[in-house]
């Protein structure tokens, strides 16, 4: 286990729902972030929040909003995704945004399909 | 931005060889480089990583090496054993205030019993 818990781990939507994505870090980090893993292209970064702020908006599509209520919790509510939206989404976290509190801690991920 | 390049996307190799995965970066600012591994149905996990001032970096069957001037970093896996068998990225970053990390296109090692 990496202290870092996502769920659901696996998610099946239709382009017409609203659904979320959640994680939880046990790790007492103050940094969280949202990535996107497609076959075949590296990791995409979404979205970064540094102590519940964000810090990092990668030119994300609005269908994806993120919500971070405190430091130990992050969500990805999603609304009108399109199928090209069907990957695995990988929350981590890191102590800080800088130097050796850079490192991160990823979770399982949820594996997203959108039909 | 930083861009990262990983060769090869899959590596087949015999239990007990040696495996070698080579990245390369473009922005000389970048210093720290993290390794993660991935088996199937959980998250990327930091297995090693190295900062610009050193050059080469050990841990136990798994070292990874540094050539700022080349602007390439590898990681070397010594005596493969089957549960190696997973996806391995490599990573940049670069200093500032934010250090945004930029991964590799990940490669699939196959370890062969």
């Amino acid at each position: 286990e990496t202290g870092v818990t996502q769920t659901p781990r696996h998610l099946v939507m239709g382009m017409t729902n609203k659904k979320s994505l959640k994680c939880e870090q046990h790790l007492g980090h103050n940094a969280m972030y949202w990535y996107k893993q497609s076959a075949k292209k590296p990791l995409e970064l979404m979205f970064v929040y540094s102590l519940e702020e964000r810090v990092e908006n990668n030119s994300v599509p609005s269908r994806f909003s993120p919500e971070c209520p405190n430091s130990s919790h992050l969500f990805l509510h999603l609304h009108t995704l399109q199928p090209e939206d069907s990957a695995l989404y990988l929350c981590a976290s890191s102590q800080g945004l800088e130097g050796t509190k850079n490192i991160q801690y990823f979770g399982a991920g949820t594996r997203l399909s959108v039909l | 931005g930083e861009n990262v390049e990983q060769h090869p996307s899959t590596l087949s190799v015999q239990e007990g060889d040696s495996a070698v995965i080579k990245c390369t970066y473009s922005d000389s600012a970048s210093n720290y480089f993290p390794w993660y591994k991935q088996e199937l149905g959980k998250g990327p996990q930091l297995i090693i990583d190295i900062r610009s001032n050193v050059g080469e970096k050990k841990d136990q069957r798994i070292a990874v090496t540094l050539n700022k001037t080349a602007k390439h970093f590898s990681l070397h896996i010594t005596e493969t054993q089957p549960e190696d068998s997973a996806v391995y990225f490599c990573a940049a970053s670069i200093s500032g205030g934010y250090q945004k990390v930029t991964f590799g296109t990940g490669t699939k090692l196959q370890v062969i019993p």
